[in-house]
C-alpha cells in the first residue's frame, strides 16, 4: 500500500532538547512538506522540500530543521530554540510542479509532541 | 496577504444535509481543496475544485464555487454519524510553489 508515514504517533521531550520527528512516503512523490496544527488553527507550514537535497523556509520556520537526503524521507527536527514546541505535526507530500498534475497534497498521520 | 476563514462549528441531524462555508482571498488561486480530519488522524482529502468551474458533484459531495465573492461551499447530502469530523478549506497559494493556505477547519457533529 502507498502511502505516508509518521513515527511515533505521541512523543514526549523535557524542554532544551532537540527531538527529530520522522516522516517516509512510498509515493514517489517528489516534493514534500511539514505542517503544525494548533488548537482551532489551520496548518500552518514549517518547510517545503520540491525536490531531493533542496528545501525552503515556510511560514514559521524558526526554531526547526530539516533535511532531504532521500527522496522517501523528510526528517523534522524540533530544536530548543523552538519556544512553543507542544503541537500537532503533520507531513506532507505532493506530485512535483513539472508533473502538471493537480497538485493535491496527501498526509500522514501526524505525530503529537508534547514537551514539559 | 491570502487567508481563508470559515465558521468553527456546524451541528446538523443525521439525515439532513450540512453545508460547510469557507471564504479566501487569494483571487488567483487555481484550486480549492476540502480536507477532512477525523480526531488525532491526519488530513484526508475529500475532493478540490478548480477555479474555472462552478459546481462538482462526487456522490453525497458538492462543492459550490461562488470566484466573483471568493467564497466556496461543501454540501454534503444524508449526513452521517460518520460524517463527524474537522472539515478544512484549503487554497492554492498563487505565488509560485504548491503551498497550501488553510482555513482553521469547521468542526461538524452530526446528531441522530
Amino acid at each position: 500500500d502507498g502511502g505516508i508515514t509518521q513515527s511515533p504517533k505521541y512523543l514526549f521531550r523535557k524542554e532544551g532538547q532537540n527531538v527529530t520527528l520522522s516522516c517516509e512516503q512510498n509515493l514517489n512523490h517528489d516534493a514534500m512538506y511539514w505542517y503544525r496544527q494548533d488548537p482551532g488553527q489551520g496548518l500552518r507550514l514549517i518547510y517545503y522540500s520540491q525536490i531531493v537535497n533542496d528545501f525552503q523556509k515556510g511560514d514559521i520556520a524558526e526554531g526547526y530543521s530539516v533535511s532531504r537526503e532521500k527522496k522517501e524521507s523528510f526528517p523534522l527536527t524540533v530544536t530548543s530554540a523552538q519556544k512553543n514546541p507542544t503541537a500537532f505535526y503533520l507531513c506532507a507530500s505532493s506530485m512535483g510542479p513539472s508533473s502538471g498534475r493537480v497538485y493535491e497534497q496527501y498526509f500522514g498521520p501526524g505525530t503529537r509532541l508534547t514537551v514539559t | 496577504g491570502e487567508d481563508v476563514e470559515q465558521s468553527l462549528f456546524l451541528s446538523v441531524r443525521e439525515g439532513d444535509s450540512s453545508v460547510i462555508n469557507c471564504t479566501y482571498t487569494d483571487s488567483s488561486s487555481t484550486y480549492l481543496y476540502w480536507y477532512k480530519q477525523e480526531p488525532g488522524a491526519g488530513l484526508q482529502l475529500l475532493t478540490y475544485i478548480f477555479s474555472n468551474m462552478d459546481m462538482k458533484q462526487d456522490q453525497r459531495l458538492t462543492v459550490l464555487l461562488n470566484k466573483k465573492d471568493k467564497h466556496l461551499s461543501l454540501r454534503i447530502a444524508d449526513t452521517q454519524t460518520g460524517d463527524s469530523a474537522i472539515y478544512f478549506c484549503a487554497e492554492r497559494y498563487s505565488g509560485g510553489y504548491n503551498k497550501l493556505i488553510f482555513g482553521a477547519g469547521t468542526r461538524l457533529a452530526v446528531h441522530p
